[in-house]
């Protein structure tokens, strides 16, 4: 079964809007929350992740926000660009973990 | 440049051939992991390694065996290979646990007849 459920499966997104993608998990021991950036023929490559202590992370354009309560977890896009067409992954692990798992991607188009 | 290098990049074999990928990282790193990638599924772990000679399953191990004799090196080998391994693979290290920065290699696309 999936451990992170991630939605929607893809997303288009005019230049300058904000791109939104959505995370949830079940299990509670989970305490690592990265989301991962893929281009084509690429490998994921981190692009920023949070820990349960803090609601809100923010890295320039991108801004995780983490509801510990609903056990959901998203991503934001602010000012979304068309080199910021590519594929998003969220992931979990544990605190100290090394079981990884990744939600189910979403492809994002942003259309200038 | 720090990087994960996975070897070859691209395979098309048949059912049962043995073949192994290899995977070579440069930063000294303790942690490796090998994933594939499947439409829809998104990637989903087969093993990993906390250090040399210490390996463990990840989400899919069935069909896919690992070693780790040298901390640079964590090759991936199918055995007796079957089309539904037919995917493509991903080789990443981190410094020493799964929670942290993954890097990546750029994958092996295997395609088995």
């Amino acid at each position: 079964q999936q451990q992170v459920k991630q939605s929607p499966q893809s997303l288009i997104v005019q230049k300058g809007g904000i791109s939104i993608i959505n995370c949830a998990y079940e299990n509670t021991a989970f305490d690592y929350f990265p989301w991962y950036q893929q281009f084509p023929g690429k490998g994921p490559a981190l692009l920023i992740a949070i820990r349960p202590d803090v609601s809100e992370k923010k890295e320039g354009r991108f801004t995780i926000s983490f509801n510990k309560s609903a056990k959901q977890f998203s991503l934001h896009i602010m000012d979304s660009q068309p080199g910021d067409s590519a594929t998003y992954f969220c992931a979990a692990s544990r605190r100290g973990g090394n079981q990884f798992y990744f939600g189910t991607g979403t492809s994002l188009t942003v259309i200038p | 440049e720090a990087q994960v290098t996975q070897n070859p990049r691209y395979l098309i074999t048949v059912t049962g051939k043995k073949l192994t990928v290899t995977c070579s990282q440069n930063m000294n790193h303790e942690y490796m992991s090998w994933y594939r990638q499947d439409p829809g599924l998104g990637l989903r772990q087969i093993y990993y390694s906390m250090n040399v000679e210490v390996t463990d399953k990840g989400d899919v191990p069935e069909g896919y065996k690992v070693s780790r004799k040298e901390k640079r090196n964590f090759p991936l080998i199918l055995e007796s290979p079957s089309p539904n391994q037919t995917s493509l693979y991903f080789c990443a290290s981190s410094y020493y646990r799964g929670d942290q920065p993954q890097h990546f290699g750029d994958g092996t696309r295997l395609s088995i007849l």
